[in-house]
């Protein structure tokens, strides 16, 4: 299996709801991402675990907060979101970091806030 | 803070064609890995090269790098109208806060039937 699924596919909110964003993979892997990514740019990184740690937080408003329940489930709790954080959602987890960092991704979640 | 340019920004050729993708980034690299995203998807991994490695191939794909010119290119030979997708390249190194993956601009390659 060398699925990444992420749950929902599509997601409208408005500015004062609170929701999730859920990734899941069985692959064994121990490093986990999350993404976002504009239309026709590239994917820009959030946020990496590691062995179910938080180990980089690239300077994400606090809005956007990241949970790892377990070595398999990543999630994303959304809060007070701004239309500019309209993007597509892209979760992502590798065997490791380092050499053995190549990612593979889910689907993503596309999220319009409104 | 993107790691990487990319050069051309689109493409477009013809069925049977071969398509160049050329990627340059800043800082320096344990590997430089290029994936594939086809429109609104996820991406998916192509190909990884490291950085003591000049040139590597897989089927159609054949990646070189040159850390001398910090600069990579993507080769695909004989394309098909499915190879139409936006291609990143990504430089895996260690950064402040530790070691990640940065992807460049992307290329957009249309390929027509």
């Amino acid at each position: 299996d060398t699925e990444v699924t992420q749950t929902p596919k599509h997601l409208v909110m408005g500015m004062t709801n609170k929701k999730s964003l859920k990734c899941e993979q069985h692959m064994g892997h121990r490093a986990m991402y999350w993404y976002k990514q504009k239309a026709k740019k590239p994917p820009e990184l959030m946020f990496v675990y590691s062995y179910e740690k938080l180990s980089i937080n690239e300077s994400v408003p606090s809005r956007f907060s990241p949970e790892c329940p377990n070595s398999s489930l990543l999630n994303l709790h959304l809060h007070a979101l701004q239309p500019e954080d309209s993007a597509l959602y892209l979760c992502a987890s590798s065997y490791g970091r380092d050499d053995k960092n190549i990612q593979y991704f889910g689907a993503g979640t596309r999220l319009s806030v409104l | 803070s993107q790691q990487g340019e990319e050069d051309p920004q689109a493409l477009s050729i013809q069925e049977g064609e071969n398509a160049t993708m050329n990627c340059s980034y800043k800082t320096s690299i344990n590997n430089l890995q290029w994936y594939r995203q086809n429109s609104g998807r996820g991406l998916v991994h192509l190909i990884l090269i490291r950085s003591n490695e000049r040139e590597k191939h897989s089927g159609r794909l054949r990646v070189t790098l040159d850390t001398s010119k910090k600069s990579s290119s993507l080769l695909i030979t004989a394309s098909r109208a499915a190879d139409t997708a936006s291609y990143f390249c990504a430089g895996g190194g260690q950064y402040t806060g530790g070691f990640k993956t940065i992807f460049g601009a992307g290329t957009r390659l249309f390929v027509k039937a």
